[in-house]
């Protein structure tokens, strides 16, 4: 069974670009949530979506949006870059909503860096 | 009150040691408490979690104590191995509750 795919695994950007990352979660998994990890910050919760409904939304501006298709893959969009977003983003699947204390299965990430 | 406090923010054991990583909470309406571990270039992989209707559990060299009165969790590692350096990250959720995390343990284990 394959695991959490997350592309691009690493892309360079510039301030002002815009940035699309990609997430294909286990076949079978309806959940899929997004983190930003950077170095001393830990996992700060970005999205969480089921079933192409956004459910949850963490404390980030909305220059980060993202979506979930209906084959359950997602997308997250960062516009207008800046320096800070540089990090990595993980995506998690799992079958029920977190909340729902269902094991979350992470990909390894996209790591996003802005110059 | 949707908080989890991890402590420490890292931590050097050596080899054969019991590394302890301590987590707390506020929300007594969480009742699902993960432990997730990552070692560097990988996503978090949940290593061990427990209920609050026990006070510990173990999996292999890895144990969970529950103190439910403390609102308090912490992940002792027996017989601590190289291996085992990685960031080590609590959380905690409940039925209506999305997972809340703590903010990361950095564990090295010293040959």
């Amino acid at each position: 069974k394959a695991g959490v795919t997350q592309t691009p695994r690493y892309l360079i950007k510039t301030r002002g670009q815009q940035v699309t990352l990609s997430c294909s979660p286990i076949s079978g998994h309806r959940s899929v949530s997004w983190y930003q990890q950077t170095p001393g910050q830990g996992l700060q919760f970005l999205f969480e979506y089921f079933s192409e409904t956004q459910r949850n939304k963490g404390n980030f501006p909305g220059r980060f949006s993202g979506r979930q298709f209906s084959n359950s893959r997602s997308e997250m969009n960062v516009s207008t870059l800046e320096l800070g977003d540089s990090a990595l983003y993980l995506c998690a699947s799992s079958l029920d909503p977190p909340g729902t204390t269902g094991e979350l299965f992470f990909g390894e990430g996209s790591r996003l860096t802005v110059l | 009150q949707q908080q989890v406090k991890q402590s420490p923010q890292s931590l050097i054991v050596q080899k054969g040691g019991i590394p302890i990583i301590n987590c707390a909470y506020e929300n007594t309406a969480f009742d699902y408490f993960p432990w997730y571990q990552q070692f560097p270039g990988k996503g978090p992989a949940l290593l061990i979690a427990i209920r609050p209707d026990v006070s510990e559990k173990k999996e292999g060299r890895f144990t969970i104590s529950f103190n439910k009165s403390a609102k308090q969790f912490s992940l002792h590692i027996m017989d601590s191995q190289p291996g085992d350096s990685a960031t080590y990250f609590c959380a905690a959720s409940g039925s209506n509750y999305q997972l809340i995390w703590g903010a990361g343990t950095k564990l090295i284990i010293k040959p």
